[in-house]
């Protein structure tokens, strides 16, 4: 199948700095990426879709201004959790379409814990 | 309004001892179903993916059944590698693309 890097798998940051996240797709052009966010022991949580070369498109409760999306070429999105707090500790994961069939594909996710 | 629900939310078999997941939605536009196995600390590994009710696939001990309400992962003779949460998650088109993912179903599978 599609493979989806993420980097980095975990980071570990003070209160008040911007950490920022990656997402890959290794063997395939992604040109929509989506970012989830998972509390421990609960589903997935969309929280954006991130569209190459335009604005991303937030679910209603994300901030934009907090939780900032880039996604500059078909293979790379880019999350930036910035002025981060402890309640912004959390798993984040991506994932892209791996092609006409719909699927999705994931990244292997990144453990986010702010300090 | 769309909704993917998932029972039940937490399993525990003995090795051997077979059974069945399950996933039932509620949306409109559907364009297809898809499972995922995610084992703690890592993202979803893709599993399945059906489009039509009927359609049957399989991998290994694990099998996954679609109608047009629910779907079923059933394990048979699961052994403990098999340990992992069973996300299902669903496809559907109103207006644009939207994937809705169901709370997942932890299953624990004794030795």
């Amino acid at each position: 199948g599609a493979v989806v890097s993420q980097h980095p798998s975990w980071v570990i940051c003070k209160s008040g700095t911007s950490v920022k996240i990656e997402c890959r797709s290794l063997d395939f052009q992604a040109t929509t990426m989506f970012w989830y966010r998972q509390f421990p022991k609960q589903s997935l949580m969309l929280m954006a879709t991130s569209n190459e070369g335009s604005k991303a498109t937030y679910e209603q409760g994300v901030e934009k201004d907090k939780f900032l999306i880039n996604h500059a070429s078909l293979t790379l999105s880019t999350l930036t959790v910035t002025s981060a707090h402890p309640e912004d500790s959390s798993f984040y994961i991506c994932s892209a379409h791996g092609g006409a069939t719909g699927e999705l594909f994931f990244g292997e996710g990144s453990r986010l814990t702010v300090l | 309004e769309d909704q993917v629900t998932q029972s039940p939310e937490a399993l525990r078999l003995q090795e051997g001892e077979s059974s069945s997941l399950n996933c039932s939605y509620t949306v409109s536009g559907l364009r297809g179903l898809f499972w995922y196995r995610q084992d703690p600390g890592k993202g979803p590994e893709f599993l399945f993916t059906l489009y039509s009710a009927g359609e049957e696939k399989e991998k290994e001990r694990l099998k996954a059944t679609l109608t047009k309400k629910e779907s079923f992962l059933h394990i048979t003779a699961p052994k403990p590698e098999d340990s992992a949460t069973y996300l299902c998650a669903v496809l559907i088109t109103s207006g644009t693309y939207k994937y809705i993912f169901g709370t997942g179903t932890r299953l624990k599978v004794l030795a």
